[in-house]
């Protein structure tokens, strides 16, 4: 079984300030992790993924995540926050065969201010 | 990438009653999948539903209280029966569009968000 664990459902940053938003993962197969964004009255979107390939992943909107084995993680970090980002962002696990069920953290919601 | 519309987008419900959401997909797609979203919570698979199969359900969801529909590979239906406040949450319909690196990437719906009274 597969769980990704996100510390703080709520962060806040400036406008311009570096934006890192925290994720874990748990799995006991080689896994493939995602990053999904969420604005208000919207369906989830893909910021990006890692499957295996470069252990740093670039996104849309400038993000990016780095994928650390030793380390079971697989931050969210933006350089220079935009008014625009605020939004809730979810970090997701499923295997990397197979049936791959998607397991979704419990969400950290991004507050920008001005 | 797929689009998909679902409706109602939100709705409020009297308990003991039963509501359907609908979701439609502007491309045939294999696997359909039915999450709750509730406040604080992560987004939960309910069922996977597969054109012409009874759909998967998870651990804790049973299908006399979530019966789900797939009559072919654009729509799919989701209904929670015999509604309770516990169910308010936001119901979401998603399906999988990444095919090129292999990994199940998923396109959501806006949401069905219902509140029962």
């Amino acid at each position: 079984a597969q769980s990704v664990t996100q510390l703080g459902s709520h962060v806040s940053v400036s406008e311009g300030a570096l934006v890192l938003l925290r994720c874990n993962y748990s799995s006991s197969v080689p896994p493939y992790l995602f990053w999904y964004v969420q604005y208000p009255n919207q369906g989830l979107q893909l910021l990006l993924k890692y499957t295996s390939a470069a252990t740093l992943v670039k996104g849309i909107n400038g993000f990016e995540a780095e994928f650390k084995k030793s380390e079971t993680s697989f931050h969210l970090t933006k350089p220079s926050a935009h008014m625009s980002d605020a939004a809730e962002y979810f970090c997701a696990v499923s295997n990397s065969g197979g049936y791959q069920k998607v397991t979704f953290g419990t969400g950290t919601k991004l507050q920008v201010i001005p | 990438s797929a689009v998909i519309s679902q409706k109602p987008s939100r709705d409020i419900c009297q308990r003991g009653t039963s509501l359907t959401i609908q979701c439609q997909v502007d491309s045939q797609v294999t696997m359909m999948f039915w999450y709750r979203q509730q406040p604080g919570q992560s987004l939960t698979l309910i069922a996977t539903a597969n054109q012409g199969s009874e759909a998967t359900y998870e651990s804790g969801f049973v299908i006399d209280k979530f019966p789900i529909s797939r009559p072919n590979l654009t729509f799919s239906t989701l209904t929670v029966s015999n509604m309770s406040p516990e169910d308010s949450s936001i119901y979401l319909c998603s399906v999988s569009r990444d095919v090129d690196s292999g990994a199940n990437v998923l396109t959501f719906g806006a949401g069905s968000r219902l509140t029962v009274l």
